[in-house]
């Protein structure tokens, strides 16, 4: 069974701060990892994903995660906050690249202070 | 790309009635799933195809929920009878087979009085 545990379910930053939320997964397989974002009222649209390649991935927008296997971890990052990343941020974990179920964390919820 | 085609994206219904939400994948893209969103349970897989197949339906909470994909291009969910419960935001996502990542549409935004 897979299953991902995201900590804290709504981060605070000020605009132009470090960007940081957590994310650790358990899995019995190697594991595919995303990270997803959410803005109110629409779909979740695709940051990144880890696929075994490098373990920093870069995404859209300025995030990048890293996969640390010996801390079962794949935390969001950015190092500037900018008023537009205010939204619901989901990791997500598979065990076939996406092509088969997406599990994914409780998510947690980005406010930019201004 | 127009992406993935949700309809309805807003449906109020009244209890015991049949709701039937529809789905529009990528075109090119040989996998479907449905994904319900709530407050309390957060995003839950219900079902997804591979080459319009089922494949998985172990999250399809009771009979009450079917689903079909009669092609490639086209998907439905329905709820028979429907209740307040079943109130929720319901996405669906395609992906292709060696690319693997999923594409969510708009979502169809439920509520059952």
């Amino acid at each position: 069974a897979q299953s991902v545990t995201q900590l804290g379910s709504h981060v605070s930053v000020s605009e132009g701060a470090l960007v940081l939320l957590r994310c650790n997964y358990s899995s019995s397989v190697p594991p595919y990892l995303f990270w997803y974002v959410q803005y109110p009222n629409q779909g979740l649209q695709l940051l990144l994903k880890y696929t075994s390649a490098a373990t920093l991935v870069k995404g859209i927008n300025g995030f990048e995660a890293e996969f640390k296997k010996s801390e079962t971890s794949f935390h969001l990052t950015k190092p500037s906050a900018h008023m537009s990343d205010a939204a619901e941020y989901f990791c997500a974990v598979s065990s076939a690249g996406g092509n088969e179920k997406l599990t994914f964390g409780t998510g947690t919820r980005l406010t930019i202070i201004p | 790309d127009a992406g993935v085609i949700q309809s309805p994206r807003h449906e109020v219904t009244e209890m015991g009635q049949e709701v039937t939400l529809r789905c529009k994948p990528i075109s090119g893209h040989n996998s479907l799933f449905w994904y319900r969103q709530t407050m309390m349970r957060g995003l839950e897989l219900l079902i997804y195809f591979n080459n319009n197949v089922p494949i998985d339906d172990s999250g399809m909470p009771e009979d009450r929920f079917s689903a079909k994909m009669p092609n490639a291009s086209f998907s439905t969910l329905k709820i028979q009878p429907s209740e307040p419960r079943d109130s929720a935001v319901y996405f669906c996502a395609s992906s292709f087979t060696s690319e693997g990542t999923q594409y969510f549409g708009p979502g169809t935004r439920l509520l059952v009085l």
